[in-house]
């Protein structure tokens, strides 16, 4: 079945880059996300990348796709204390169409 | 503006009493979902409609059940409470033909 797989926990200090790295199953997913989760608070869209991209950029965000490898990062420029929260990786349930499968989270930890 | 609402955000119940979670979206979308989330294993699907009168079946829907009755609302019944699904429940929702999800804040369920 789909499976998303994540490193659990990344510590890093503020202003130096975060590289969150997630694998996934499911070749046939359209779109793969990225969500950011804070502290006692719902998933929150934080980018997505379509399958046919290798790379997209948005602000300090940058999404890689390796889709040979089926790799997906999230690289965060000048990371900052506020960006402390977990980040879920996420595919589609490729069964149901839209429905997603989530990785189980990395916990990012940015230290002044 | 348009929401996802949660209600209620957090309850205690008892083992073996039935318990009704209430998810509200203003978006008109068709899509809606349930995950609990759990330390060690992320988001994971309980269940799913993908328009009134649909229902379907997650990875983890033992236990739960749902109903479409509006385009509006999605209500989890956990028909005779567990204390394994003491947990913090998320309700989302994504327009047709997108899989990005919206997400609700979360309702935190005890079960004694």
């Amino acid at each position: 079945g789909e499976d998303v797989e994540q490193s659990l926990f990344l510590s890093v200090r503020e202003g130096d880059s975060s590289v969150i790295n997630c694998t996934y199953t499911d070749s046939s997913s359209t779109y793969l996300y990225w969500y950011k989760q804070e502290p006692g608070a719902g998933l929150q869209l934080l980018t997505y990348i379509f399958s046919n991209m290798d790379m997209k950029q948005d602000q300090r965000l940058t999404v890689l796709l390796n889709k040979k490898d089926k790799h997906l990062s999230l690289r965060i420029a000048d990371t900052q204390t506020g960006d402390s929260a977990i980040y879920f990786c996420a595919e589609t349930l490729n069964q149901a169409g839209t429905a997603l499968i989530f990785g189980k989270g990395t916990t990012l930890s940015v230290s002044s | 503006d348009a929401e996802i609402t949660q209600s209620p955000r957090h309850k205690i119940t008892e083992t073996g009493r039935q318990v009704t979670l209430a998810c509200h979206q203003t978006w008109n979308h068709n899509n809606m979902f349930w995950y609990r989330q759990d330390l060690g294993h992320g988001l994971r699907l309980i269940h799913y409609s993908y328009g009134v009168q649909d229902t379907n079946k997650g990875e983890v829907s033992d236990g739960y059940s749902v109903s479409r009755s509006n385009t509006e609302d999605l209500p989890l019944t956990l028909e005779s409470a567990a204390s394994s699904q003491t947990s913090v429940y998320f309700c989302a929702s994504s327009d047709a033909g997108t899989d990005t999800q919206y997400f609700g804040p979360g309702t935190r369920l005890t079960v004694l």
